[in-house]
């Protein structure tokens, strides 16, 4: 078992460009969750899924934002047209059920910067 | 909304000094209480957890008390190490019971 893993680890991209960002969560763990962490501050929720349905996104997540995971494996994040608001570190964690009753595993996050 | 909020920082010790990192938070109802640490170049680990009130969470030397009635989660350390220095992350989980709610972060650096 490798943990959590996420792809790229950086991206630099322009503005109004698109970019997908690629986590592979721990085998078996049937909850996966984005988070984004911007300079400073705690990581901000920002949706998660339980097996390949999207359950909660959150308000953080606009229209520009897309999330999957098919088969329940392997989850994309999409932005689209970035902006410069949207350069951070985004962060995918794993667990196998909730995380009051499992210890959720994070990957080591993709740096996004916006030029 | 749920939040946690974390002592300002950052914090530089000396090598077997003792910390404390205070953290309070306000949620409804009976929230569970997070450590995490951030290791420079790493991902996010739990440290330790507390699931109900008066509940002593601990690993690695590190002790938090879940206290209801200050809405606390204090992080405390007897003796802190170099290998101690990391970014450490106050969180919580509300009663709805999906996602974790994350404080602002507190950077510790032990120096020798």
């Amino acid at each position: 078992d490798t943990g959590v893993s996420q792809d790229p680890r950086h991206k630099i991209t322009k503005r109004g460009q698109n970019v997908t960002f690629r986590c592979d969560p721990i085998s078996e763990h049937n909850r996966l969750y984005w988070y984004r962490q911007t300079l400073g501050q705690g990581p901000e929720f920002l949706t998660y899924f339980q097996n390949e349905a999207q359950l909660e996104k959150s308000r953080l997540l606009s229209d520009r934002f897309s999330a999957e995971r098919p088969k329940g494996s392997f989850s994309t994040l999409e932005i689209q047209r970035t902006e410069q608001g949207d350069s951070a570190m985004y962060l995918c964690a794993s667990s196998l059920g909730g995380f009051r009753d499992t210890e959720a595993f994070f990957g080591q996050g993709t740096r996004l910067t916006v030029v | 909304g749920d939040s946690v909020t974390q002592m300002e920082g950052p914090v530089t010790l000396s090598e077997e000094a003792f910390l404390t990192i205070n953290c309070t938070y306000t949620a409804t109802g009976y929230p569970s209480l997070f450590w995490y640490v951030q290791y420079p170049g790493e991902g996010l680990q739990l440290l330790l957890k507390a699931t109900k009130a008066d509940d002593k969470g601990s690993n690695k030397g590190f002790e938090a008390t879940y206290r209801k009635e200050t809405t606390s989660f204090h992080l405390e350390k007897g003796s802190v190490q170099v290998s101690d220095s990391a970014v450490y992350f106050c969180a919580l989980i509300g009663t709805s019971g999906s996602r974790l709610t994350f404080g602002e972060g507190t950077q510790l650096t032990v120096n020798p």
